[in-house]
């Protein structure tokens, strides 16, 4: 079936570090991949969206990549904040327009 | 208010009883999906309407579990004799048009946490 995995282990980085999330994908070929932010008691947040023909693509501080042959979303958060702690969803629709989403990267940044 | 709005925030019941989940989309969006959310997890898909009918039901658990919209606006979701296994929070969503293109961005109400104890 298809799947959209996460790194599950929380994420720890220093105030002012890159932080970068992982995103794969199994058992289809997404044309789009988008990037949710949730806090704590809230609903997710859309962040950004990633077409499978744009390698990479670019929001203030947020970077994300898109590697059809790896199968894989890199995203990234330069310069990061304490307000950047959040858990972070990867997404996308399958063929049946059903959003998909893998479990999520929690990030907390030390200041 | 302009985003989508969920009612209760909070319904604890007990275990047998009948709840109902309120869902108010974003005005003109005609797509609205429901999602469960377990601790640690990420929103997992139950169904979701283009208008007023149900484009796609295949996420939802079991026949306890029904949501309608009937006037293309408005849905609520109703579980029929809870089980424990039903806590979670419940994720409400709308989106301008439905996600065949791929490129839809949903907004997401801020959820109902559903305790059956």
């Amino acid at each position: 079936s298809q799947k959209i995995e996460q790194n599950s282990e929380a994420l720890n980085i220093q105030e002012g570090k890159t932080a970068t999330l992982t995103c794969n994908y199994t058992n289809y070929s997404p044309a789009y991949l988008q990037w949710y932010r949730q806090d704590p008691g809230r609903g997710p947040v859309f962040l950004l969206l990633i077409r499978e023909n744009e390698k990479e693509k670019r929001k203030e501080r947020l970077k994300v990549t898109f590697d059809t042959t790896l199968k894989q979303s890199l995203f990234h958060i330069t310069a990061s904040q304490p307000a950047d702690s959040a858990t972070y969803l990867c997404a996308s629709y399958n063929q049946g327009g059903k959003l998909i989403f893998g479990q999520g990267t929690e990030l907390s940044v030390k200041p | 208010g302009a985003g989508v709005s969920q009612t209760p925030s909070n319904k604890v019941t007990e275990k047998g009883k009948y709840v109902e989940l309120r869902c108010d989309p974003i005005s003109g969006h005609t797509a609205l999906y429901w999602y469960r959310q377990s601790l640690g997890q990420g929103p997992e898909f139950l169904i979701y309407f283009q208008g007023t009918g149900a484009a796609d039901d295949s996420g939802l658990p079991n026949d306890r579990f029904f949501a309608v919209r009937p006037e293309g606006s408005v849905s609520t979701l109703k579980i029929q004799r809870t089980e424990r296994g039903d806590s979670a929070v419940y994720l409400c969503a709308s989106s301008l048009r439905a996600g065949d293109s791929g490129q839809e961005t949903q907004y997401f109400g801020p959820g109902t946490r559903l305790l059956v104890l």
